[in-house]
C-alpha cells in the first residue's frame, strides 16, 4: 500500500497568515493528489485535485503543489474559517490511502 | 443539487452483522463509481471500500475484505455496504463518497460525501 505521511499535526497560525501542509508518498503517485478539509462535525470537502487543481467554489487562497513524491497544501491569507483538520489522499492506486490528517487553529 | 444520505447505522454487539445505505439524487447515479470511507472517532480517514458504476468492479481495504460486501442498485439509486462478524475496531462514523469522474475504474477523488451514519460496535 501507499504510505502517505501528512506534516505538520497540528498548527497554530494567525488571521491574514499563510501556512503549509505536507504529504510525502512512500511512492511515485504522479500527481495523483487530492487534498480536503474537514470541520467538526462535518464530512469532508474536497479543495485540490490532481496535486494543484482547484476544486470548484473553493477559493483561490488554497493552492497545491508538487516536488517530486512531497505535496504540498498552502493557505493563504488565513480566514477564521479555514480552522479545520485537512487531509491529504492518494488516487494512484488501490487501496486509496489518506494522509492522517492536520489540524489547523487559529490565533 | 447532489445528496448522498446514509442510514442503518447503530449499536451492534461483536460478531455480529449490519447493512448501511446510501441513497443519491441530484446526479444520474449510474454513471458513477462509488465509496465507503469511514473514520473512526476522533481520528483519520480510512477507505473501506469501492465499487464501479455498473458492479462489474469492486475493491476492499484489506481490513474488511472477506467480511463486508458493496454493492448497489441502480434502479433505486442507492448504495449498500453489508457488514458481517463486526469488530470494535470497525466501530467509525461510515460515509458514502462519489468518485469524482465518471466511468473510471481507477481511483479518484471524492467530491460529494454522504453526512456519515454512525457504527458502533460494542458487548
Amino acid at each position: 500500500d501507499i504510505q502517505m505521511t501528512q506534516s505538520p499535526a497540528s498548527l497554530s497560525a494567525s488571521l491574514g497568515e499563510t501556512v503549509t501542509i505536507e504529504c510525502l508518498a512512500s511512492e511515485d503517485i504522479y500527481s495523483n493528489l487530492a487534498w480536503y478539509q474537514q470541520k467538526p462535525g462535518k464530512s469532508p470537502q474536497l479543495l485540490i485535485y490532481d496535486a494543484s487543481s482547484l476544486q470548484d467554489g473553493v477559493p483561490s487562497r488554497f493552492s497545491g503543489s508538487e516536488s517530486g513524491t512531497q505535496y504540498s497544501l498552502e493557505i493563504n491569507s488565513l480566514q477564521s474559517e479555514d480552522a479545520a483538520t485537512y487531509f491529504c489522499q492518494q488516487h494512484h492506486d488501490y487501496p486509496n490511502t489518506f494522509g492522517a490528517g492536520t489540524k489547523l487553529e487559529l490565533k | 443539487e447532489v445528496q448522498l444520505v446514509e442510514s442503518g447505522g447503530g449499536l451492534v454487539q461483536p460478531g455480529r452483522s449490519l447493512k448501511l445505505s446510501c441513497v443519491a439524487s441530484g446526479f444520474t447515479f449510474s454513471n458513477y463509481g462509488m465509496n465507503w470511507i469511514r473514520q473512526a472517532p476522533g481520528k483519520g480517514l480510512e477507505w473501506v471500500a469501492y465499487i464501479s458504476s455498473g458492479s462489474s468492479y469492486i475493491y476492499y481495504a484489506e481490513t474488511v475484505k472477506g467480511r463486508f460486501t458493496i454493492s448497489r442498485d441502480n434502479a433505486k439509486n442507492t448504495l449498500y455496504l453489508q457488514m458481517t462478524s463486526l469488530r470494535s475496531e470497525d466501530t467509525a462514523l461510515y460515509y458514502c463518497a462519489r468518485q469524482d469522474r465518471t466511468e473510471i475504474v481507477m481511483p479518484t477523488p471524492f467530491d460529494y460525501w454522504g453526512q456519515g451514519v454512525m457504527v458502533t460496535v460494542s458487548s
